[in-house]
């Protein structure tokens, strides 16, 4: 069964620190994974995808099969960084598969 | 372009009444999924549809069900509602689906039962 699992339900960091996000998934096959991000009073929206490679808004998350993990990393915080941050896992190659979410990790930038 | 829209925004029901609720995808899309959210579990998906047809569906009882129209607009329905289905109801939009496409989220439906 696939599974993400973000192990920090919240997170602060000051601004201009370096932040990650943990995130951890269990999937025997070949993984498709994202991060979605929710600011306040605005919808989820899709951040990045990991087969994307690009780095949005400073962030970038890369994946490690070995250590099933797609840790979301950011080298300064700023305040606009706050929101409700989602890893979120689907299967590759086989179409288009429901995607399962973690619990979320809610950033704090800290001024 | 106008983005994802669910009626209605929010909905309070008593226990055993049914429920539905609408989406309406941002046009040009054919793929819509929702999901339910609660503090408990997080986002948890429960149907996906594509051109008509239930092409996904998640770990739910039958109580839940939806359909898809010809234009794209979804709906999904409760049945029998219980108090443990108060929740924040999120659809998401995407051309083909959200593995391969970006997914566009309405604002939800909360949905609180008594």
């Amino acid at each position: 069964a696939q599974r993400v699992t973000q192990p920090e339900k919240l997170l602060s960091v000051f601004k201009g620190a370096p932040v990650e996000l943990k995130c951890n998934y269990s999937y025997s096959g070949s993984p498709e994974l994202f991060w979605y991000v929710q600011y306040s009073r605005q919808r989820l929206q899709l951040l990045l995808r990991h087969i994307s490679r690009e780095s949005i808004k400073g962030f970038t998350a890369d994946l490690n099969k070995g250590e099933t993990s797609f840790h979301l990393k950011k080298p300064f915080a700023q305040e606009e960084d706050s929101a409700m941050y989602y890893c979120a896992l689907s299967q590759r190659n086989s179409g288009n598969t429901p995607l399962v979410f973690g619990k979320g990790t809610r950033l704090s930038v800290i001024a | 372009k106008a983005g994802v829209t669910q009626t209605p925004r929010y909905l309070i029901k008593t226990r055993g009444q049914q429920v539905t609720l609408s989406c309406s995808p941002i046009s040009g899309h054919r793929s819509v999924s929702w999901y339910q959210q609660t503090p408990g579990q997080g986002l948890q998906f429960l149907f996906e549809y594509f051109s008509e047809t239930q092409r996904n569906k998640g770990n739910f009882p039958g109580r839940f069900s939806g359909r898809q129209f010809s234009n794209s607009r979804s709906e999904m329905n409760v049945s029998t509602l219980e108090l443990g289905d108060s929740a924040l109801y999120l659809c998401a939009s995407s051309i083909r689906g959200p593995t391969t496409d970006t997914q566009y989220f309405g604002p939800g439906t909360r949905l609180t039962v008594l």
